[in-house]
């Protein structure tokens, strides 16, 4: 009865690969969103879809899309992996928009050899 | 320009005491505040939050926080301290007309037994 979840929770792979992170809520929510946590814990907003339309879309690489199949979806997609891309992703929803409360996911992290 | 400020990156107290952690927040329009609390490995979960009313406001797990506007602040509180809540903390604010929330860097919480 999980309600945000990630998967891969572990991701290890090289530079120049290209991989995926998918999420899922069971929430009803209709908000989710990808953050980045640094290595110094900082976390950072990267992209929000509210009913699979883009409504938050920081200052990120172009290498980073995300794709909302639906509204209990938000999938992250990465190519040509960077060192710098190491870190811990989280995904998050919320019931609408509007500074509401949000539900996180456990986790992925990433890292890059 | 929006920003969370917790001024302590790490606090050690002991199980039973009290507890404080910091927040002031910079927000051009009414702020609504969380408190999220993060333990290893694991998601954020929202221990509480603020949007208006009463300022003094009740969460899960025993903590409570205080909103001052005047001091732009809003810490958390905790009477007694268990060896469960040692985590990493971050205080965020957001806004009715806004759907990002700005995280602080957070304030890790060591508890001696």
């Amino acid at each position: 009865d999980t309600a945000v979840s990630q998967t891969p929770k572990y991701l290890v792979t090289q530079m120049g690969n290209d991989k995926s992170i998918k999420c899922e809520q069971n929430l009803g929510h209709d908000t989710m969103y990808w953050y980045k946590q640094d290595s110094k814990k900082f976390l950072k907003i990267m992209f929000s879809y509210n009913n699979k339309e883009l409504i938050i879309n920081e200052t990120v690489p172009n290498r980073f899309s995300p794709k909302s199949p639906d509204k209990a979806h938000l999938n992250l997609h990465i190519n040509s992996l960077e060192l710098g891309d190491s870190a811990v992703y989280f995904c998050a929803s919320s019931l609408g928009r509007g500074s509401q409360p949000q539900h996180f996911g456990d986790g992925t992290r990433l890292s890059i050899l | 320009a929006q920003s969370v400020t917790q001024p302590d990156i790490h606090i050690t107290v002991s199980e039973g005491a009290s507890l404080e952690l910091r927040c002031n927040y910079s927000y051009g329009a009414t702020p609504y505040l969380f408190w999220y609390v993060q333990s290893p490995g694991q998601g954020l979960q929202l221990l509480l939050k603020y949007f208006s009313g009463d300022t003094l406001v009740q969460g899960i797990k025993g903590f409570e926080a205080e909103f001052k506007r005047s001091q732009s602040s809003f810490n958390l509180r905790k009477p007694s301290v268990h060896w469960s809540d040692a985590a990493e903390y971050f205080c965020a604010v957001g806004g009715y007309n806004t759907d990002k929330l700005i995280f602080g860097t957070g304030t890790r919480l060591q508890v001696f037994p």
